[in-house]
């Protein structure tokens, strides 16, 4: 069965804090990790990662895929309020077809 | 329409009712999924499809039917809801190239 496990579950920082989301999976047919930013309602999109690695930067958020140890981890610098969200991290499957395995998500709440 | 629709935006239902959640593309994805997001249990996959005319089980579908007579829409039956069903229910398609998986607004459903 395949599984995706994120930890921690739930996380309280101060504005300008660092932050490490961890994100590990045991899966068949891996093709590529994602890591989503889940605020009110749908979730929006961050990063793709395939490689080993290589990380991927987009301002403050930066993430990296190790697929020797199987797992990844997304990074944010310099938190503000308005990171506080659930990160979500899904594992991209391939059977004649993407399908996407999730892990809980981690609740990030970031006071001023 | 940019992007993925949904609708209902929520509903509340009475245990036995049938119920059809609505999902729109206008990207010409191939691929199209129905989640399920429950508290502590992350996004789950109940069908899928990766192309006009083809659908497919997820990790959660019992309870569930889906159709693809097109490639624009995607819609979700409970054929007799019960309360175990009261979720809020993502729909998403798929980049091809990308992998990426675009997520609508969510149906907050109620099953009393």
């Amino acid at each position: 069965e395949d599984k995706v496990v994120q930890s921690p579950l739930s996380l309280v920082v101060h504005e300008g804090d660092t932050v490490t989301l961890n994100c590990s999976y045991e899966v068949t047919n891996f093709r590529s990790l994602l890591w989503y930013k889940q605020e009110k309602k749908a979730p929006t999109f961050l990063f793709m990662l395939t490689s080993s690695g290589i990380e991927k930067k987009s301002g403050r958020l930066s993430s990296i895929l190790d697929k020797k140890e199987l797992f990844s981890i997304l990074n944010i610098t310099a938190t503000q309020t308005g990171d506080s969200a659930v990160y979500l991290c899904a594992v991209e499957i391939w059977t004649s077809g993407s399908r996407l395995t999730f892990g809980e998500g981690t609740q990030l709440t970031v006071n001023p | 329409i940019a992007g993925i629709t949904q609708a209902p935006t929520s509903q509340i239902l009475a245990a036995g009712r049938r119920m059809t959640l609505r999902c729109t593309q206008d990207m010409r994805h191939n691929a199209m999924y129905w989640y399920r997001q429950d508290l502590g249990l992350g996004l789950r996959l109940i069908h899928y499809s990766n192309t006009a005319g083809t659908t497919g089980k997820g990790e959660v579908p019992d309870g569930y039917s889906v159709s693809r007579a097109n490639t624009d829409d995607f819609p979700l039956t409970l054929a007799s809801a019960v309360p175990s069903q009261t979720s809020v229910y993502f729909c998403a398609s798929s980049d091809p190239d990308t992998s990426e998986q675009f997520f609508g607004p969510g149906t907050r459903l109620t099953v009393l």
